[in-house]
């Protein structure tokens, strides 16, 4: 079965960190470009990166540049959100999708920035 | 990174065609296309076409996509009611190098 996974979500104090992982099974992940999309509670979704199947290249919304890292291990089939100086701005459902053409999402893993 | 255009809502009646639209530019939208995604509450997006019209296995052929110049669009026919969701739109922008979405559009099924 085609599947990925996020963890690594939770309550965290403004100025702290956060390293989210996803998993994924059932196809050759290291095939595929990957995005971590995020979707603040009642809002739309918002790209956050990306990284290309070889982890060369690695976008960010102007946002999260330089407190945010992208990164992926294909040998175990990860990705992973690094995420540090978090703001409560960062609030969200962060999700893990399949690029370019978004066709496989994760279940999401919810972030929560607050004091 | 100014977002893609969506309009918020879009309300048809059952077995109605509901058309979205989605208004980017040159470097987006009207250069390398949009995908439409699919978003019921409390779960994930689901994709429904990928450059303008390449549906995953799947997806019914009531959803169809196109584009003209810099607007993409998402025709829904013989509306029912489980197509009411949320609807967004996205685009690589080639010139910035990041990935663009609407904000959505809330689609009512009445």
């Amino acid at each position: 079965e085609v599947q990925l996974l996020e963890s690594g979500g939770g309550l965290v104090q403004p100025g702290g960190s956060l390293r989210l992982s996803c998993a994924a099974s059932g196809f050759s992940f290291s095939s595929y470009a990957m995005s971590w999309v995020r979707q603040a509670p009642g809002k739309g979704l918002e790209w956050v990166s990306s990284i290309s199947d070889s982890g060369g290249s690695t976008p960010y919304t102007d946002s999260v540049k330089g407190r945010f890292t992208i990164s992926r291990d294909n040998s175990k089939s990860a990705l992973y959100l690094q995420m540090n100086s978090l703001r409560t701005e960062d609030t969200a459902i962060y999700y893990c999708a399949t690029r370019p053409a978004f066709d496989i999402w994760g279940q999401g893993t919810m972030v929560t920035v607050s004091s | 990174q100014a977002g893609l255009t969506q309009p918020p809502s879009v309300s048809k009646g059952l077995r109605q065609t509901a058309t979205l639209t989605c208004t980017g530019n040159s470097n987006n939208v009207g250069n390398e296309g949009a995908a439409w995604l699919q978003q019921h509450q409390g779960h994930p997006p689901r994709l429904l076409s990928y450059r303008n019209n390449n549906r995953p296995s799947g997806i019914s052929e009531r959803f169809s996509a196109s584009r003209s110049g810099n607007t993409a669009s998402l025709t829904i026919t013989g509306l029912q009611p489980e197509d009411e969701a949320d609807y967004y739109c996205s685009a690589r922008d080639s010139s910035l190098n990041v990935v663009v979405f609407g904000g959505g559009t809330k689609l009512t099924v009445l």
